[in-house]
């Protein structure tokens, strides 16, 4: 079992659709919880971090439930420029080390 | 000016040759690492420098070589390079290390994109 999966997608949304993306993780001594974004060709930039209680920002909201060991990402009034690969990041720390895991990335496309 | 700045972007060579990429940050981060993406876009941590010092290896093959001569620079050598070998690497810095979320924010430069012939 891959240690953060996520919903492989694609996503083909219109704009203005408000869209979710789940992702699950294996160790639950993980730390601390990430939704990085990747365009075509570039480097993955971090959207936002999630906390236990819930975030929110502008448009984006994510959600952490350490019990069921499981992150959300919810976007509403998709816009085309939110058309991106969706990244889900979990980091354990142990010692001396911490060690962020990428899941494999969700893709979304927003069309007109 | 750019936080974290990886050269040369682009590499293409021949299997068996020997090649070098570079990474810095002038983010004052003390945590320095290297990342591989293949070509179905998997991203998995290759390496990772505290402080000039390796603290994570994740059973990459021995032909991979990193150096951090100090904590902004975080260079990459492969030798005896292989068809496999191609992908994206991408070198990026956090704070630094902890429970906290702060410290494990990735920062992460424009990737250097390496084909092998």
């Amino acid at each position: 079992r891959k240690e953060v999966e996520q919903d492989p997608g694609p996503f083909n949304v219109p704009e203005g659709a408000t869209v979710a993306f789940n992702c699950t993780y294996s160790n639950s001594a993980s730390q601390s919880f990430f939704w990085y974004r990747q365009d075509c060709r570039k480097e993955p930039k971090l959207l936002m971090s999630v906390y236990s209680s819930g975030n929110e920002d502008g448009r984006f909201t994510a959600q952490l439930n350490r019990a069921s060991q499981y992150i959300s990402l919810l976007i509403r009034d998709s816009k085309l420029s939110d058309s991106a690969t969706y990244l889900c990041v979990v980091n354990k720390y142990n010692t001396n080390a911490g060690k962020s895991t990428f899941g494999d990335g969700t893709t979304l496309t927003v069309k007109p | 000016d750019t936080a974290v700045s990886q050269t040369p972007k682009y590499l293409v060579t021949q299997m068996g040759n020997d090649k070098s990429i570079k990474c810095e940050q002038n983010l004052g981060h003390d945590t320095m690492y290297w990342y591989k993406q293949d070509s179905k876009k998997f991203l998995k941590i290759m390496f990772s420098y505290n402080n000039k010092e390796l603290i994570i290896n994740e059973t990459v093959p021995n032909r991979f070589s990193p150096k951090s001569p100090d904590k902004a620079h975080l260079n990459l050598h492969i030798n005896s390079l292989e068809l496999g070998d191609s992908a994206v690497y991408f070198c990026a810095s956090s704070p630094g290390q902890g429970k906290f979320s702060g410290a494990n924010v990735l920062t992460f430069g424009a990737g250097s994109r390496l084909t092998v012939l």
